[in-house]
């Protein structure tokens, strides 16, 4: 079976400086691997994902993430963070391993500060 | 302007009463999905159909019903039978559920929903 662990709860950085949001993830099969955006009180939106084409994805707003099979880990990254990219986060999974639709992780609330 | 509707984003109610929300695509989809939200929680998956006419229950089901008579549309009811209703819920869709794991899904706006 599938499953995603979030490895923070909680972020917080400064307004300019790098952003990690760390993702592992089990799977049995070659997964596909997605990060979504929920800003409050809204819906999800794709921030990016993998598909087993190129290891390294970009996607909107400047985020990236990294798909490494020997770690099992997908971390989203961002060179800069900025006041707008306060929000959370979810690491999702998906593989073949049976009908089940995504798989999502807990969430990390990313805070940016001034 | 293809997307996802929920209505209304706002909803109260009292207890003992079902209540039933709303969730409209017009992005030609097959497969629609219901999931809870509670804080800390992450998402919860509460019924997803592939087809119309046809739906599964997820992890969390039980106090939940629903129905896809058309391919545009999924609603849900939350009945009384659903012991911690108030919570935010998010309606979503997707390309298809088996035949393709890349594809994503697509959320609507959520309808928060307060029972008392």
């Amino acid at each position: 079976a599938q499953s995603v662990t979030q490895l923070d709860s909680h972020v917080s950085v400064s307004e300019g400086t790098p952003v990690l949001l760390r993702c592992n993830y089990s799977s049995s099969y070659s997964p596909s691997l997605f990060w979504y955006v929920q800003h409050p009180n809204k819906g999800l939106q794709l921030l990016l994902k993998y598909t087993s084409a190129a290891t390294l994805v970009k996607g909107i707003n400047g985020f990236e993430a990294e798909f490494k099979k020997s770690e099992t880990s997908f971390h989203l990254t961002k060179p800069s963070a900025h006041m707008s990219d306060a929000a959370e986060y979810f690491c999702v999974v998906r593989d073949y391993s049976g009908n089940t639709p995504l798989v999502f992780g807990k969430g990390t609330r990313l805070s940016v500060i001034a | 302007d293809g997307g996802i509707t929920q209505s209304p984003k706002y909803l109260f109610r009292k207890e003992g009463q079902n209540v039933t929300l709303s969730c409209e695509q017009n992005l030609n989809h097959d497969a629609m999905y219901w999931y809870r939200q509670d804080p800390g929680q992450g998402l919860r998956l509460i019924y997803y159909s592939q087809i119309v006419n046809d739906f599964q229950k997820g992890d969390i089901a039980e106090g939940y019903s629903v129905s896809r008579e058309k391919k545009e549309s999924f609603p849900l009811t939350v009945t009384s039978a659903q012991k911690n209703p108030t919570a935010f819920y998010l309606c979503a869709s997707s390309q298809t559920l088996l035949a393709d794991i890349s594809y994503e899904q697509y959320f609507g706006p959520g309808t928060r929903l307060t029972v008392t």
